[in-house]
């Protein structure tokens, strides 16, 4: 089946550093990848997406680029606020419609 | 900014009881879903719904659950008899017929 891995946190980070979470996953298929937030107190919000293989996925200063040949969608910022504090998922998604499958989890804590 | 809605935000309940927890998506939205998320674990999904029925269901959907949309904005989730193991964060999300899901911000179940 699918599934996906992210990095174990906490990440602990000072204002202005250069963030990289990684991500790998496991799919049959040609996934859709996603990159989703949770702000302390809040539910999921979805931070970028790519739906295909070379696509780079973007929003509020976050990146990730869908590498097919290594499997993976590492996200990266570069520099971090301490608004960014929050936890960070991979997820992917086999096709319009279908069910979304999360990695554990990264949680992202930025000092001043 | 459309968003989705999840009532109650926090629902206590003892062993045995049945819990409803309710949604409403966004309204141009086609596919409905929900997850869980056990404190500390990987967000889990449990079933999905398009055009008035279930279109997957993981191993975690058994008998107990149930989903239902009763009128043209409700979704409800129903668990028959909790059990303690049901206590996590439930989310409910909505996406159209692209791969962008939405989250509403969750309902924590706490079962004593």
């Amino acid at each position: 089946g699918n599934s996906v891995t992210q990095m174990e946190g906490p990440v602990t980070l000072s204002e202005e550093a250069f963030l990289t979470i990684n991500c790998t996953y496991t799919a049959t298929g040609y996934p859709s990848l996603f990159w989703y937030v949770q702000y302390p107190g809040e539910g999921l919000q979805l931070l970028l997406k790519a739906t295909k293989a070379d696509d780079k996925g973007s929003n509020k200063g976050f990146e990730a680029t869908y590498r097919k040949e290594t499997t993976s969608f590492h996200l990266e910022k570069g520099s971090v606020q301490v608004s960014d504090s929050a936890v960070y998922f991979c997820a992917l998604s086999e096709a319009a419609g279908n069910k979304l499958t999360f990695g554990g989890g990264t949680r992202v804590l930025v000092k001043p | 900014e459309p968003e989705v809605t999840q009532t109650p935000s926090h629902q206590v309940t003892q062993m045995g009881q049945e819990v409803i927890l309710r949604c409403v998506p966004i309204s141009n939205h086609l596919y409905f879903y929900w997850y869980r998320q056990i404190l500390g674990q990987k967000v889990e999904f449990l079933v999905s719904f398009y055009n008035n029925e279930i279109s997957e269901k993981s191993e975690i959907f058994d008998d107990q659950f149930s989903v239902e949309r009763p009128d043209g904005s409700n979704f409800t989730l129903k668990i028959r008899s909790t059990k303690l193991e049901d206590s996590a964060m439930y989310f409910c999300a909505s996406s159209r017929i692209l791969y962008e899901q939405y989250f509403g911000p969750g309902t924590r179940l706490t079962v004593t």
